[in-house]
């Protein structure tokens, strides 16, 4: 099947500070990216939708100046969050959905998600 | 937009013992659900998905129903085993319609040995 990975896996910054975060389809083209965030015992909630070439599509209430997608190529995402607070402590977890040439086009393949600490 | 409802919260069942949780959606444009299995820490896997063309689909001890008037699906799993234990996330999406998946709330299952 295919493969998504995530960099870093966990991550402790403090406060103020910025963090990157990598999404990468190792085995198929991703036309599209999804960015969630996860808070403990929640569940997954759509931050944006990164399309390979455009900019993102953010859901209500999902700052774009403090996070940042940037999806330059069909096989990596990333996701900067910006002058980072303790609010901004959660797991956020990326998927890719392939083109439909590629055949991956109906499912939404996971990344193993980043832990993001703010202290 | 989409909004998915996922019943119940937590589910206790004992070892051997069948489990049923059940979503509503929203979206009738809706045409694929399907079903996470999340372990503490880890991301989401996939279990099992059903299409809208499609009533049932069984895999081994796992099967999924989807009444498309009534707009709900239900996730089964017969004879429960310990493993079996974790949070179970139903979802919907429409990928023709470039849509990212809706998830429900989550389902903790305990399976008590």
């Amino acid at each position: 099947g295919a493969v998504v990975s995530q960099h870093p896996s966990w991550v402790i910054c403090k406060s103020g500070t910025s963090v990157k975060i990598e999404c990468r389809s190792l085995d198929f083209q991703a036309t599209t990216m999804f960015w969630y965030r996860q808070f403990p015992k929640q569940s997954l909630m759509l931050m944006a939708t990164s399309n390979e070439g455009s900019k993102a599509t953010y859901e209500q209430g999902v700052e774009k100046d403090k996070f940042l997608i940037n999806h330059a190529s069909l096989t990596l995402s990333t996701l900067t969050v910006t002058s980072a607070h303790p609010e901004d402590s959660s797991f956020y977890i990326c998927s890719a959905r392939g083109t439909l040439a590629g055949g991956y086009y109906n499912e939404q393949f996971f990344g193993p998600g980043t832990r993001l600490t703010v202290l | 937009g989409e909004n998915v409802e996922q019943h119940p919260s937590t589910l206790s069942v004992q070892e051997g013992d069948s489990a049923v949780i059940k979503c509503t959606y929203s979206d009738s444009a809706s045409n694929y659900f399907p079903w996470y299995k999340q372990e503490l820490g880890k991301r989401p896997q996939l279990i099992i998905d059903i299409r809208s063309n499609v009533g049932e689909k069984k895999d081994q001890r796992i099967a999924v129903t989807l009444n498309k008037t009534a707009k709900h699906f239900s996730l089964h799993i017969t004879e429960t085993q310990p493993e079996d234990s974790a949070v179970y996330f139903c979802a919907a999406s429409n990928p023709t319609g470039r849509r990212a998946l809706t998830f429900g709330s989550g389902t903790r299952l305990q399976v008590q040995p």
